[in-house]
């Protein structure tokens, strides 16, 4: 079956502008999360989604970012004005019902580039 | 602040060698451990997930410990080969239903 599909792969833009990445979970998957991984770092965790409903953002740097999931399938990360620092590759992933031992199945990321 | 250390953070191995890697992580209020290969261009790969003290778990040539009283496990390939070549992510949860917090990885290459 289809695994968690993200898109674009690749977005070059530039300070200040405004970008959006989508993730398509798993079908039937309730969790769906969101990661950012910086250079020579491991992914950092961004936002849980159980639902429709952000069951815990706290790991959105600041309010320049924002994610939705009005259907509880896809996802929509928003990042506004967006600074060099944001330069990353963005994971989603999804899980089956959101539980610590539950496997979490990755999309290839978006790279993000901000010149 | 709740760090997941992996060492080392790369190596570089002759086809047919064996290795391991190291995963370490508190061991208070633990959940669920878990391991990933992600090759380059590729979604990370789930290998293991592992929940109770001395757990092992095999997935052909490679295979896990855990020893959570101590907060580390073990990564283990037998006879490497060079699709083997990736970056290895441990991650772990210390409570249920919230994210993985990963380490830095470890950056495999395998020459034939």
């Amino acid at each position: 079956g289809a695994g968690v599909s993200q898109t674009p792969s690749n977005k070059v833009t530039e300070k200040g502008k405004y970008v959006e990445l989508r993730c398509d979970p798993i079908s039937g998957h309730t969790a769906l999360y969101w990661y950012r991984q910086s250079l020579g770092q491991g992914p950092e965790f961004l936002i849980y989604f159980q639902g429709t409903g952000a069951a815990d953002d706290s790991g959105l740097p600041n309010d320049r970012f924002f994610a939705v999931r009005p259907e509880g399938s896809v996802s929509t990360l928003k990042i506004q004005r967006t600074e060099r620092g944001d330069s990353a590759v963005y994971l989603c992933a999804s899980s089956s019902s959101g539980g610590s031992t539950d496997t979490q199945y990755f999309g290839p990321g978006t790279r993000l580039t901000v010149l | 602040i709740l760090n997941v250390e992996q060492s080392p953070q790369s190596l570089h191995v002759q086809e047919g060698d064996s290795t391991n890697f190291t995963c370490s992580f508190p061991s208070s209020n633990f959940y669920a451990l878990h391991w990933y290969r992600w090759e380059t261009a590729k979604s990370p790969e789930a290998l293991f997930v592992m929940t109770l003290n001395g757990d092992e778990k095999k997935k052909g040539r490679i295979s896990a410990t855990l020893n959570t009283k101590e907060g580390y496990s073990y990564l283990y390939i037998k006879g490497s080969q060079p699709e083997d070549s990736a970056t290895y992510l441990c991650a772990f949860s210390n409570q249920a239903g919230t994210a993985l917090i990963f380490g830095k990885g470890t950056t495999l290459s395998v020459s034939s």
